[in-house]
């Protein structure tokens, strides 16, 4: 079945770094989408591409959908204490199903 | 904005009793809602699919007998977990849709079952 390989699995950064981070696919997705989840709660949205090559900001975090619709990355400028988390990428399937597939997820630890 | 509340946040419950689960939209009508469940440390992986009125559509290798999901309504779908056991502890979440649009994807805050 279809699978997202996202990278890296956790990163320990200092306060005020940028991050990035990615997902790849070998399936073809019409959508990805970046979900930010806390402890003990529901995934939250961040950015949503649609277009193959689209490049999508949201404040300090920026996101591009590959060209080959088989990638997508999500950058964090200057990261500041409040985005530790963990981050997913997903794709979306079709717009008739409306499933999602979920990367394994990025920890990210921020140290003021 | 788009609100869906899930409840219980937490259970705990004994092996072999059923545990319900809710699911509402608050604010919006849920064509489709989506069921997930999520082992510590891991990604969230779809149990099942349900439409308003109709069956839901499960994914491979989760038991529909044992997951039983209703969508009686556009507001409201529940997933019960029947006779549960320890393995089935996990952080079940769900996510309601409005429409087509991607957009309209809003997900609960989760629900930590424990099984004793």
């Amino acid at each position: 079945g279809q699978q997202l390989n996202q990278s890296p699995q956790s990163m320990f950064i200092q306060e005020g770094e940028d991050v990035s981070m990615n997902c790849t696919s070998s399936s073809i997705f019409n959508t990805w989408l970046w979900y930010k989840q806390d402890p003990g709660e529901g995934p939250v949205l961040l950015i949503a591409l649609y277009k193959a090559g689209e490049l999508t900001s949201n404040g300090r975090l920026t996101a591009q959908f590959g060209i080959t619709r088989k990638d997508s990355f999500l950058n964090i400028s200057a990261s500041i204490p409040s985005d530790v988390g963990i981050y997913f990428c997903a794709g979306q399937l079709g717009s008739n199903t409306g499933k999602l597939i979920f990367g394994q997820g990025t920890t990210l630890q921020v140290k003021p | 904005g788009a609100v869906v509340s899930q409840h219980p946040s937490r259970v705990i419950c004994k092996s072999g009793t059923s545990v319900k689960i809710e699911c509402r939209s608050l604010d919006f009508q849920a064509t489709t809602m989506f069921w997930y469940r999520q082992f510590p440390k891991q990604s969230l992986m779809l149990m099942a699919t349900s439409n308003e009125g109709s069956k839901a559509t499960y994914e491979q290798g989760v038991e529909k007998d044992k997951f039983l999901i209703n969508h009686a309504s556009l507001t409201l779908s529940t997933l019960t977990v029947t006779s549960a056991h320890p393995e089935d502890s996990s952080f079940y979440i769900c996510s309601a849709r409005r429409g087509q649009n991607t957009y309209g994807y809003t997900f609960g805050s989760g629900t930590r079952l424990t099984v004793v």
